[in-house]
């Protein structure tokens, strides 16, 4: 167990469209999500964390009106790049938590996204 | 100065040789420490989890903790050539709000067939 689902596993989009990313735990139950940017042959960076049902929290320098996460239910997650431009082009990974242990992430398998 | 240095590679071995990788951290508060592996274009999955100082061995992998150095090494037995992809180190702290991860940049590994 502990599966974790992205989707879309890439994507090209136009500047200043928006593009929407789910992360979804197949068989179990996730409290808590993560969201991370990772840049080629650089370490993942941790962009705001998701719990279900409250607002997320941002780490600093992340502009949550850029970057929208809705935590909706115990398996999905969503982000939304909002008005994406070329320097959004980035590799976007999930990772998620399980009820009762937040020892412990669980990545997704991530999401390229390249904004033209 | 990052908070978890790890050196980026590329480290290239022949087959069946140790691997052997580590990291560096300056923050006293880590408790918790994770290796991860990640495929080319793929999300990480987790290899290994201590706690504390110590060694925890499982199959072929070999984690060790030095809190008093705080150092911290992963070690491949008998490598293979699916064990090439990129390793990275993660910690965190202990209680009950540290459950963010921080990591390393990853050490790129090549075992050649």
């Amino acid at each position: 167990g502990a599966v974790v689902s992205q989707h879309p596993s890439r994507v090209i989009c136009k500047s200043g469209t928006s593009v929407k990313i789910e992360c979804r735990s197949l068989d179990f139950q996730a409290t808590t999500m993560f969201w991370y940017r990772q840049f080629p042959k650089k370490s993942l960076m941790l962009m705001a964390t998701s719990n279900e049902g409250s607002k997320a929290t941002y780490e600093q320098g992340v502009e949550k009106d850029k970057f929208l996460i809705n935590h909706a239910s115990l398996t999905l997650s969503t982000l939304t790049v909002t008005s994406a431009h070329p320097e959004d082009s980035s590799f976007y990974i999930c990772s998620a938590s399980r009820q009762g242990d937040r020892d412990t992430q669980y990545f997704g398998p991530g999401t390229r996204l390249t904004v033209l | 100065q990052k908070e978890v240095e790890q050196d980026p590679g590329p480290l290239s071995v022949p087959e069946g040789a140790i691997v052997s990788l580590n990291c560096t951290y300056s923050n006293s508060a880590f408790q918790y420490f994770m290796w991860y592996r990640q495929y080319s274009r793929k999300g990480p999955e987790l290899l290994m989890y201590t706690y504390s100082s110590g060694n925890k061995e499982d199959g072929r992998f070999t984690a060790q903790v030095d809190k008093s150095s705080k150092y911290i090494s992963l070690f491949i037995r008998d490598s293979q050539p699916s064990d090439s992809a990129t390793y990275l180190c993660a910690m965190r702290g202990a209680t009950t709000n540290d459950y963010k991860l921080s990591f390393g940049a990853g050490t790129t590994v090549t075992v050649r067939a």
